[in-house]
């Protein structure tokens, strides 16, 4: 099986602009989470997604968001962006309340 | 609320030398405890889990046993490689159907191990 893909890999934004990112499940597991990784909070929840409905969220501000389709596949989006976002986030899927497998992440930059 | 708590890093070893990275958790019910590896520049990689007390999840030839009686689940090798240089963490999950299985990960400990 294909793993988790996620796009686009690198992201290079300006302050106040907004961002999407993508990710693919692996094929079978319809929930998706999505995490941040910063050097100084580590890695941190921001909310999962089980046919399409969020069952479970971090504790971030409104300005990210995300929504999940039919097919699995997950977008994650970020609103007015702050230079503490810069980040890499990693989407991962599982079987309903399961191991959870990562993907390669997006790196964001925000200048 | 849970919490994970890791050894603090970074670890150096040299080659063949046995690896231990603490790990503690706290956590109101019963959760499923793993470890995760990352590689320079790619995503986190499972590595071994552990889903009830006393088991012992293995792989790779490193080890981990979940401890309700301490609260532990440290990570151990034998015998380490240069290729098992990399960040790994610590993180748990609680088995909630409703509630999904939003994983609480620890600070990461980088792993250096020099030829």
């Amino acid at each position: 099986k294909a793993g988790v893909t996620q796009t686009p890999r690198y992201l290079i934004k300006t302050r106040g602009q907004q961002v999407t990112l993508s990710c693919s499940p692996i094929s079978g597991h319809r929930s998706v989470s999505w995490y941040q990784q910063t050097p100084g909070q580590g890695l941190q929840f921001l909310f999962e997604y089980f046919s399409e409905t969020q069952r479970n969220k971090g504790n971030f501000p409104g300005r990210f968001s995300g929504r999940q389709f039919s097919n699995s596949r997950s977008e994650m989006n970020v609103s007015t962006l702050e230079l503490g976002d810069s980040a890499l986030y990693l989407c991962a899927s599982s079987p309903p309340s399961s191991t959870q497998y990562f993907g390669p992440g997006t790196r964001l930059t925000v200048l | 609320g849970n919490s994970v708590t890791q050894m603090e890093g970074p670890v150096t070893l040299s080659e063949e030398a046995f690896l231990t990275i603490n790990c503690t958790y706290t956590a109101t019910g019963y959760p499923s405890l793993f470890w995760y590896v990352q590689y320079p520049g790619e995503g986190l990689q499972l590595l071994l889990k552990a889903t009830k007390a006393d088991d012992k999840g293995s792989n790779k030839g490193f080890e981990a046993t979940y401890r309700k009686e301490t609260t532990s689940f440290h990570l151990e090798k034998g015998s380490v490689q240069v290729s098992d240089s990399a960040v790994y963490f610590c993180a748990l999950s609680d088995r909630d159907e409703t509630s999904g299985s939003r994983l609480t990960f620890g600070e990461g400990t980088q792993l250096t191990v020099n030829p």
